[in-house]
């Protein structure tokens, strides 16, 4: 079974610093998709970035990168010159190829951006 | 950019009540889901569907029951409402093709059930 886990509950970072949050998974499947979401104080959730299992380049949009490490089921999140506005909470999820295409998520992180 | 509406957007009900979550999208996504989010847990998938009359269970399904109408509507059904359903409940949308993997989330219904 698949299984996403982030172990920091939160984050505390001054503004135009970088943050790099932790996130590892299980999966038996040898072929899957990482995602990281971002959900803002009014509750809105939205998709950040995504890495392909297959892909060995780590995705980066805009000022989102990831840390991809296979060999350890890790994808960790960095962000960079944090802004006031990235204080939210981030959450890491997964979906198996052959697991239809439900995500997985982990209990997620929440990052404090402060001035 | 996908939209997804649910309603009610905030609910409270008796234990024992019946409740009704709604969910509708307008971007033709087969995709469907229910996810609930509790403090600690993060977001939980409860159902999910890949068209109407299409039914998939997630991994916390327990109390729920839910039907998918059309492609574009996607309904929670709680029959008998007990406080461990007091959540946040999440539906979102997703297509298929490359892009197919990425969801769309509606803004949230708040179920509190007293």
């Amino acid at each position: 079974a698949q299984k996403v886990t982030q172990t920091q509950t939160s984050i505390s970072v001054m503004e135009k610093t970088t943050v790099t949050m932790d996130c590892v998974y299980e999966t038996q499947d040898s072929s899957y998709f990482l995602f990281w979401y971002k959900q803002t104080a009014s509750g809105e959730i939205v998709f950040l970035i995504r890495q392909d299992s297959y892909k060995k380049e780590n995705a980066t949009v805009g000022h989102y990168s990831l840390n991809f490490q296979k060999p350890k089921s890790s994808i960790g999140l960095i962000i960079t010159a944090t802004q006031i506005e990235d204080s939210a909470v981030y959450f890491c999820a997964m979906r198996e190829d052959q697991g239809g295409r439900a995500l997985i998520f982990g209990t997620g992180t929440t990052v404090s951006v402060s001035p | 950019e996908a939209a997804v509406t649910q309603s009610p957007r905030n609910k409270v009900t008796v234990t024992g009540g019946n409740v009704t979550l709604s969910c509708r999208q307008t971007n033709s996504h087969n995709y469907m889901y229910w996810y609930r989010q509790d403090t600690g847990h993060g977001l939980r998938l409860i159902h999910y569907s890949y068209g109407a009359g299409n039914l998939q269970i997630g991994d916390v399904p327990d109390g729920y029951k839910a039907t998918r109408t059309t492609q574009e509507d996607f309904f929670l059904l709680l029959e008998l409402a007990s406080p461990s359903q007091t959540s946040l409940y999440f539906c979102a949308s997703s297509g298929t093709g490359g892009s197919g993997n990425t969801l769309y989330f509606g803004e949230g219904s708040r179920l509190i059930v007293v």
